[in-house]
């Protein structure tokens, strides 16, 4: 079951601007995490926000969270051409069950033009 | 250097056959993964593993087999009744399946249909 969703699907911006990223999710959440991708390659792990924390920095790199309206965004200030990637958000959550799982996005796609 | 290893990068299954996969750690982490990601799609769990010899179903399960007789490996069978195994495969692993724990990924491994 899908249950981060990002926004926009495809961004383009010059290198320096700022990027920012959003993603909505459906349900209560332990945590939210954020992940990076580059083309054919594995995911790589940015940051963790639990549902208790409202803002977190890692860096270039600050995420917030906003429970009430089941949303968080990735900012990512002064990109640069290596910052090109699709970034993901994941939210870890306990199903009905009582299992823990991690459910990623389809993930946005940043394109950071030099 | 602490990691995981897919292995091949690149493998092409003929019609009625089974392939394996490997995944291989040295982070010492309990807990392994294995997802499948389509084209624009984000990470579907395929099944998981909280400890030797210990696995269980994800979202997509049917057609695909594993097993855990060591901690270091979790080698993922997709098997001839996947009738549409085209996809990229991507391992991963974490300390525990607890909440708040990031995931730690392969570089992955591309199966394509003969």
């Amino acid at each position: 079951s899908q249950q981060g969703e990002e926004d926009p699907q495809a961004l383009s911006i010059q290198e320096g601007e700022n990027a920012t990223m959003n993603c909505s999710y459906k349900t209560s959440i332990n945590n939210l995490q954020w992940y990076r991708q580059n083309s054919g390659r594995g995911l790589v792990h940015l940051i963790l926000i639990r549902s208790n924390e409202r803002e977190k920095h890692s860096g270039r790199l600050r995420v917030t969270l906003d429970t009430s309206k089941k949303s968080s965004s990735l900012l990512i200030t002064a990109s640069r051409a290596a910052d090109t990637a699709s970034y993901f958000c994941a939210t870890g959550a306990y199903s009905g069950a009582g299992s823990y799982q991690l459910t990623f996005g389809k993930g946005t796609k940043l394109s950071v033009i030099p | 250097d602490g990691g995981i290893t897919q292995s091949p990068k690149y493998l092409f299954r003929k019609e009625g056959q089974n392939v394996t996969l490997s995944c291989e750690q040295n982070l010492n982490h309990d807990a392994m993964y294995w997802y499948r990601q389509d084209p624009g799609q984000g990470l579907r769990l395929i099944y998981y593993s909280q400890i030797v010899n210990d696995f269980q179903k994800g979202d997509i399960a049917e057609g695909y087999s594993v097993s855990r007789e060591k901690k270091e490996s979790f080698p993922l069978t997709v098997t001839s009744a996947q009738k549409n195994p085209t996809a990229f495969y991507l391992c991963a692993s974490s300390w525990d399946r607890g909440p708040n724990q990031p995931q730690h990924f392969g570089d992955g491994t591309r199966l394509s249909i003969l």
